[in-house]
């Protein structure tokens, strides 16, 4: 089945970097789009980042272009978002989650998460 | 601020039926049969219910429906039960500049 497994989060300060993996397994993970969603403690969620199939393609959310970066490696089935020059609204927990086929704007299996905590 | 407005709650009793909306713009909502429905226990995977305004994906209840009029999109949730209990997100396509996918703020559904 389907599997998606986060990990990687933790506590860092302000101004630091870290970097969040996704474990992908159960399917053909090259074949599609992944993307990277954020939920802040009491907000609701936000579109962080998305990656096509091959990697060619990325595109970011105003709030983490230039500082945060989308990346996979289709041989080892993983997701990756490098953050850096992290702020304290950065704080969510991180979900990787699938597109399937021709449908970037759909999120059709998603991990459990992994949070983020920024603080000084 | 999220892009779309959703009820922060919704209740009703079991068997019940509830429905719940979502309200954007011309640019999301109302100008694309983008429209999806994620169902959030806190703690767990988020999972989508309803895809492209009303289609079901295979596994997930009849009980749940999807519609979309103008710049609202609605879920409705029949014969409530008390595993319904969750909060539920909207999302759509955007065509606005960014970002290109946007959520609600959420919905929390209690079964009374």
């Amino acid at each position: 089945q389907v599997q998606l497994v986060e990990s990687g989060g933790g506590v860092v300060q302000p101004g630091t970097s870290l970097r969040l993996s996704c474990a992908a397994s159960g399917f053909s993970f090259s074949s599609l789009t992944m993307h990277w969603v954020r939920q802040a403690p009491g907000k609701g969620l936000e579109w962080v980042a998305v990656i096509s199939n091959d990697g060619s393609q990325k595109y970011y959310a105003d709030s983490v272009q230039g500082r945060f970066t989308i990346s996979r490696d289709n041989v080892e089935n993983t997701l990756d978002l490098q953050m850096s020059s992290l702020r304290p609204e950065d704080t969510s927990v991180y979900y990787c989650a699938r597109a399937p086929n021709g449908a970037w704007h759909n999120f059709d299996y998603w991990g459990q998460g992994t949070l983020v905590t920024v603080s000084s | 601020q999220s892009a779309l407005t959703q009820p922060a709650s919704v209740s009703g009793s079991p068997g019940q039926s509830i429905t719940f909306s979502c309200t954007g713009t011309s640019s999301d909502v109302g100008g694309h049969n983008f429209v999806s429905w994620y169902q959030h226990y806190p703690g767990k995977a988020p999972k989508l219910i309803i895809y492209d305004v009303s289609s079901r994906p295979s596994g997930v209840s009849n009980r749940f429906s999807g519609s979309k009029s103008g710049n609202t999109a609605s879920l409705t949730i029949s014969g409530l039960q008390t595993e319904d209990e969750a909060d539920y997100y909207c999302s759509s396509y955007s065509s606005s500049n960014t970002p290109p996918y946007v959520f609600g703020a959420g919905t929390t559904v209690t079964v009374l």
